[in-house]
């Protein structure tokens, strides 16, 4: 079975420049959640999708959007770019919640 | 005062060395997590467990619900254990979510 795939692998944009990234669950997997990795803050969840319907939402703002298709696959959208919104963000599949999480690599964005 | 709180933050050892890192948790919750985090930004998914104990290998996880804090031993350390490990939970809002609170990790160096 392949793993939680991620591209780009690593993306360099401009402030004010938008950016979106891309999630492809385990097959199977219909629960996607994206966390943001920062040095100065760790971990922070995102957003949750299951079954195309975002089931939470995580304290960052209106810029930081996403959703998911229907074969479970999921996108995350940054519009206006900030230098702090430099970080690795990772998603991760599990079949449905309170089942081992499987992450993919990441997408290491750096805002110039 | 972080939800989640991790010790030690660093962790030195010598090969063969029994580990023990500690999680301790202020929410309510549905689930911990423990996850192992290589350099490069890699994160595997260790345990998931709402009670009780588990073991995989040399890894074994504990969590008591009443005192709200999970153990994560390693057995007969390797350097190939060296790693960041963190805890998190699924915040028990009632929902079955992966919306995860997360730790700020330990970073285990394990010496030959």
């Amino acid at each position: 079975k392949a793993g939680v795939t991620q591209t780009p692998r690593y993306l360099i944009k401009t402030r004010g420049q938008q950016v979106t990234l891309s999630c492809s669950p385990i097959s199977g997997h219909r629960s996607v959640s994206w966390y943001q990795q920062t040095p100065g803050q760790g971990l922070q969840f995102l957003f949750e999708y299951f079954s195309e319907t975002q089931r939470n939402k995580g304290n960052f703002p209106g810029r930081f959007s996403g959703r998911q298709f229907s074969n479970s696959r999921s996108e995350m959208n940054v519009s206006t770019l900030e230098l702090g919104d430099s970080a690795l963000y990772l998603c991760a599949s599990s079949g449905t919640t309170h089942e081992k999480l499987f992450f993919g690599s990441g997408t290491q964005l750096s805002v110039l | 005062k972080n939800e989640v709180e991790q010790s030690p933050q660093n962790l030195t050892a010598q090969e063969g060395e029994f580990i023990t890192i500690n999680c301790s948790y202020s929410v309510g919750i549905s689930a911990l997590h423990w996850l192992q985090q290589h350099p490069g930004g890699g994160i595997v998914s260790l345990f998931m467990l709402s009670s009780g104990k588990k073991k995989h290998g040399r890894l074994i996880a504990t969590i008591n619900i009443q005192e709200k804090h999970s153990s994560l031993h390693i057995t007969a350390s390797h350097p190939r254990d060296s790693a960041v490990y963190i805890c998190a939970v699924n915040g028990g809002d009632g929902g079955a979510t992966n919306k995860l609170i997360f730790g700020t990790g330990t970073l285990l160096a394990v010496q030959p």
